[in-house]
């Protein structure tokens, strides 16, 4: 079965820097999203992106944070200047047409110390 | 207060019990997801629906759009199915995709 697929599985930085976080959504979905979830909290929806935009973001998704799709199969978050609260799994989801379910990649894990 | 509350927020069963967990939103929603996250952190999706029931195997999810609440019930519960159980909505209709999440059941099934 078609998967989500994120790199890294586990990221550390240190506080400023920039990262990248990298995911493969399923071929032939359209609609891609970020979600966080920190250690011991609830996922909470960032961004979705569809059409080469974005659709809707949540207050978290500030100008810290951007979303790229860059060769048509890729679908990348930076957050530029991280800080400690950022550290958090980060996971990346797809679906296709109409009404279908979440695909979601095993996440990525981002530390910044 | 949160949109989306779930209960129990833990929950401890022997094999083969009937397990049931509860979600209530308070948004208008257009779909409601329930999740399962392994104690690695992936996340599957389990359900998606708005209205009725669905089952998938010992699984079964019920909706009920008036009250505003939904069920995920577990027949015949096994050691691997403990996880975090996490129900989801999507809010409002249209191309919104705004999703809000609860803060998960943590279910263990003991041998």
């Amino acid at each position: 079965e078609p998967e989500v697929t994120q790199t890294p599985s586990h990221q550390v930085t240190q506080m400023g820097q920039e990262v990248i976080l990298r995911c493969v959504p399923i071929s032939n979905h359209l609609y891609f999203y970020w979600y966080r979830q920190i250690l011991g909290q609830k996922v909470e929806f960032l961004v979705s992106f569809y059409n080469n935009e974005i659709s809707e973001k949540s207050e978290i998704f500030d100008d810290q944070f951007s979303v790229e799709r860059p060769d048509g199969s890729n679908f990348t978050l930076k957050i530029r200047s991280t800080k400690l609260e950022d550290s958090a799994m980060y996971f990346c989801a797809s679906k296709g047409t109409g009404y279908s379910p979440l695909h979601f990649g095993n996440g990525t894990r981002l530390t910044v110390t | 207060k949160n949109e989306v509350e779930q209960s129990p927020q833990n929950l401890t069963a022997q094999e083969g019990e009937f397990i049931t967990i509860n979600c209530s939103y308070s948004v208008g929603i257009s779909a409601l997801h329930w999740l399962q996250q392994h104690p690695g952190g992936g996340i599957v999706s389990l359900f998606m629906l708005s209205s009725g029931k669905k089952k998938h195997g010992r699984l079964i999810a019920t909706i009920n759009i008036q009250e505003k609440h939904s069920s995920l019930h577990i027949t015949a519960s096994h050691p691997r199915d403990s996880a975090v159980y996490i129900c989801a909505v999507t809010k409002g209709f249209g191309n919104n995709n705004d999703m809000r999440f609860g803060a998960g059941t943590r279910l263990t099934v003991k041998p």
